[in-house]
């Protein structure tokens, strides 16, 4: 049972618009929320993250926002840029419970320039 | 800082044979993660240590898979006997402190890429 689901496999965007990758979740005891990208061959690297207490982040181009009643999450990402392709992982902790993260299965997002 | 690394970045191997991966984390990161990357699964937690202490290996498949961290700036994953299923990209991460406390994030290493024949 995937606890974390990103539904989109894979997104492709024109250079300069918005991306939008999203994230639902299903286990209510999570309170922190992160998104990693990755590239071939690379380890995932931590990109921006949310608290529960909040509903949106902002780190320069990339804001995410947090719905709890949704159990849904979402990272935008203005504007895209060719450097942005990568793969995006959204991942979420438990800080009642462990000290892991849950991943999960990634969206892969190609700007196209 | 080096962050966290990996070794060996690529492993090819026969069925049957042992395998082991290798991970120095940051250094003063108390936590360590080994991650199995399949296409099918995603990023999955085989099994953490705090302070050099296994917590959590209820992700481990099965019992050919062992961890270990003899000190805090080294562990192991050990596959014994392989076998072509195990065939994956392994990630080690470390972090300081709990994730989320102060803004505490995982930080990965360039994965480990195994392959079975």
């Amino acid at each position: 049972d995937q606890q974390v689901k990103q539904n989109s496999p894979s997104l492709s965007v024109q250079e300069g618009r918005i991306s939008i990758l999203n994230c639902d979740y299903t286990n209510s005891m999570f309170d922190y929320f992160l998104w990693y990208k990755k590239y071939p061959a690379e380890g995932p690297t931590f990109l921006i993250s949310i608290s529960s207490i909040k509903d949106k982040n902002e780190d320069g181009r990339f804001t995410v926002f947090l719905n709890k009643s949704a159990k849904h999450l979402s990272l935008h990402i203005v504007p895209s840029q060719p450097g942005d392709s990568a793969v995006y992982f959204c991942a979420a902790s438990s800080g009642a419970g462990s000290y892991q993260l849950t991943f999960g299965k990634g969206t892969k997002l190609s700007v196209i320039p | 800082d080096a962050g966290v690394i990996q070794s060996p970045r690529h492993e090819v191997t026969e069925m049957g044979q042992e395998v082991t991966l290798r991970c120095k984390p940051i250094s003063g990161h108390d936590y360590l993660f080994w991650y199995r990357q399949t296409m099918m699964r995603g990023l999955e937690l085989l099994i953490y240590f705090n302070n050099n202490v296994p917590i959590d290996d209820s992700g481990m498949p099965e019992d050919r898979f062992s961890a270990k961290m003899p000190n805090a700036s080294f562990s192991t994953l050990k596959i014994q006997p392989s076998e072509p299923r195990d065939s994956a990209v392994y990630f080690c991460a470390s972090s300081r402190g709990r994730i989320g406390a102060g803004a505490n994030v995982l930080t990965f290493g360039a994965g480990s890429r195994l392959t079975v024949l």
